[in-house]
């Protein structure tokens, strides 16, 4: 079992509306998490990190965090076009960081 | 304040060659880890350095080697290149590499295996 899990996807959203990324991790002890935003060959940006349960909210971005589920998700409202990329998952043991492989996002005008 | 660099940005070797990659972290992270990232397999963890140790190691060949100095300053070799390493290189530093520090990637460096 992979460490961290994300839908490949491609995820697609109209323009405006809001786009909803999820992923599950496998280990209880994990500390922190974090969303990254990768744009096609470019490296991976650092978009939200959260460390406690409940919602964390930046903007149109807001990362929600369940750890009795194992879960986290980000949530983009109003969606743009320059949304559109690679959504990378990553959570921090406290020794290691384990990414997942990403979410395509593809947001159509 | 700076973010990570890393140099060459762009490097094209041949089969058995040998490569060295630079990475320098923000100014004050101590933690630099390095990822292969290839279209089929994602980000793949090589190594974790901290003040010049290994800390934590992928599974990855012995071909794939790295060192941190003690300015935090990292570098990662790669001997005898296969045309699987041909890939997106990247270096992230963090501050010390625990739960709660963010890690943030420098531009990568993309090798092309010939």
């Amino acid at each position: 079992q992979k460490e961290v899990e994300q839908n490949s996807g491609p995820l697609s959203v109209p323009e405006g509306a809001i786009a909803s990324l999820n992923c599950t991790y496998s280990d209880r002890v994990s500390q922190s998490f974090f969303w990254y935003r990768q744009y096609s060959g470019k490296s991976p940006e650092l978009i939200m990190s959260i460390y406690s349960n409940g919602d964390k909210e930046d903007g149109r971005f807001t990362a929600q965090l369940n750890k009795a589920s194992q879960y986290v998700s980000l949530l983009i409202r109003d969606s743009q076009p320059s949304d559109s990329a690679t959504y990378l998952c990553a959570v921090n043991t406290g020794n290691q960081f384990y990414f997942g492989t990403g979410t395509s996002l593809t947001v159509i005008p | 304040k700076a973010g990570v660099t890393q140099t060459p940005r762009y490097l094209i070797k041949t089969r058995g060659q040998q490569v060295t990659l630079s990475c320098s972290p923000i100014s004050g992270h101590r933690s630099v880890s390095w990822y292969q990232q290839t279209p089929g397999q994602g980000l793949q963890f090589l190594f974790e350095y901290f003040s010049e140790t290994q800390r934590n190691k992928g599974n990855f060949p012995g071909r794939f080697s790295g060192r941190q100095f003690s300015n935090s300053r990292s570098e990662m070799n790669v001997s005898t290149l296969e045309l699987g390493d041909s890939a997106l290189y990247l270096c992230a530093s963090s501050l010390t590499g625990r739960a709660i520090n963010e890690q943030f990637f420098g531009p990568g460096t993309r090798l092309t295996v010939l």
